[in-house]
């Protein structure tokens, strides 16, 4: 069946502008997770939806970052005034509901802010 | 807070020789663990899991990894590297003790397998 998928795959913004990406989870993964990439480093998560709610957001670095699950479904990492600190790989998983429930991750899109 | 420490950020070994890669977690309460693969510009793939049963879990690819409480440690082997097993390795812990879903990785090591 089809993974999760995450679009675009790529993405170069310019210092200060607006982006937004976007995760598909595998179809009836109730918990979604987004987590952060930096080069040489493990990732880092961000944000944890279980449904339309986010049950944990004690990952986001400030209020330039959040994060939309309207239907339950898709969702979307938004990322406002963006700096170049912000570069790097944005991978979203979902899940069963479970502690113990493997996270099968997205490709990953790779932001590039100059 | 929950931490994972991986030793060493780069192994290399021959192809048909034993790999071993190094896992310590810090908490008190055993953790669920998991090893993940990240082949180039490629999403994490799970390997294998620890969720309380087995001490001795076999994954994908005849990866496995042993639990030991005693050591907070989740050692991944495989008895004979192939030029394919070249990739960077997570290893990764939820708190089965705060029931916090977050996913801590370590830093990860970078497989190198030589012909």
């Amino acid at each position: 069946g089809a993974g999760v998928s995450q679009t675009p795959s790529n993405k170069v913004t310019e210092k200060g502008k607006y982006v937004e990406l976007r995760c598909d989870p595998i179809s009836g993964h109730t918990a979604l997770y987004w987590y952060r990439q930096s080069l040489g480093q493990g990732p880092e998560f961000l944000i944890y939806f279980q449904g339309t709610g986010a049950a944990d957001d004690s990952g986001l670095p400030n209020d330039r970052f959040f994060a939309v699950r309207p239907e339950g479904s898709v969702s979307t990492l938004k990322i406002q005034r963006t700096e170049r600190g912000d570069s790097a790989v944005y991978l979203c998983a979902s899940s069963l509901f479970g502690l113990q429930e493997t996270q099968y991750f997205g490709p990953g899109t790779r932001l590039l802010v100059l | 807070a929950q931490s994972v420490t991986q030793l060493g950020s780069h192994v290399s070994v021959s192809e048909g020789a034993l790999v071993l890669l190094r896992c310590n977690y810090s908490s008190s309460v055993p953790p669920y663990l998991f090893w993940y693969v990240q082949y180039p510009n490629q999403g994490l793939q799970l390997l294998l899991k620890y969720t309380s049963a087995a001490t001795l879990v076999k994954g994908i690819n005849g990866f496995e990894a042993e639990f030991k409480k005693s050591e907070t440690s989740f050692h991944l082997t495989k008895p004979s590297a192939h030029m394919s097993d070249a990739a960077e390795y997570f290893c990764a812990v939820s708190d089965q003790d705060t029931g916090r879903r977050a996913l801590t990785f370590g830093s990860g090591t970078r497989l190198q397998v030589q012909p």
